[in-house]
């Protein structure tokens, strides 16, 4: 299956910790995207890439939030100095291009202790 | 404001048609109009989406409003398997969703 991937699916931190989520996109796509989930919402966009650019990030986007995709293959979500409302589902998403139809991973949840 | 308007549930009995409606009264002329559906620890999964006209695919119609600010996405007979949270989406922007359950 050549689906999105996302490793880890479950990861747990103390508060103060970094992590790094990792996404490996379905291969032809451009488009890789980032949400956020919390318990009984919708996912809330985070950020985008078309190929290697970073080319949209939301406000909820804070300075300790940093997202790459080196070479416009896989990309990573990390998270610096960890809070209690970090925690949630991380969900990865790709696309062709704009307007397609997005591919989503089954996420990474985080529970900060 | 890019949201979207659903119901917050519906319910349906199986073998019966399903419609769940959209609005999103602020929509530009260039946004498509997605809809996804999730099932519990699992990502979001396509099911459809349009500009203006309406669609048809193996899983769902989509009917779209002629001024486009509001859409009904149709299962022509639920299923147990239909049961899940729809997203109708615009501009990457997800509401709450409506959770559709399926009695048999």
């Amino acid at each position: 299956d050549t689906g999105v991937s996302q490793n880890p699916r479950h990861k747990i931190t103390k508060r103060g910790q970094n992590v790094t989520f990792r996404c490996d996109p379905i291969s032809e796509h451009n488009r890789l995207y980032w949400y956020r989930q919390t318990l009984g919402q919708g996912p809330e966009f985070l950020t985008y890439f078309q190929n290697e650019a970073q080319l949209e990030k939301s406000r909820l986007l804070s300075d300790r939030f940093s997202a790459e995709r080196p070479k416009g293959s896989f990309s990573t979500l990390e998270i610096q100095r960890t809070e209690q409302g970090d925690s949630a589902m991380y969900l990865c998403a790709s696309s062709f291009y704009s307007n397609q139809p997005q591919h989503f991973g089954d996420g990474t949840r985080l529970s900060i202790l | 404001d890019a949201k979207t308007t659903q119901p917050n549930s519906m319910e349906s009995n199986e073998e019966e048609p399903v419609h769940l409606p959209c609005n999103h009264s602020t929509i530009s002329g260039t946004d498509y109009i997605h809809w996804y559906r999730q099932l519990p620890s699992q990502g979001p999964e396509y099911v459809i989406h349009g500009l203006t006209s309406n669609v048809n695919n193996r899983m769902a119609s989509l009917a779209i409003a002629e001024d486009r600010k509001s859409s009904t996405l149709i299962l022509h007979r639920a299923t147990l398997r239909d049961a899940a949270v729809y997203y109708c989406i615009r501009a990457l922007i997800f509401g709450k969703g409506t959770t559709l359950s399926v009695s048999s």
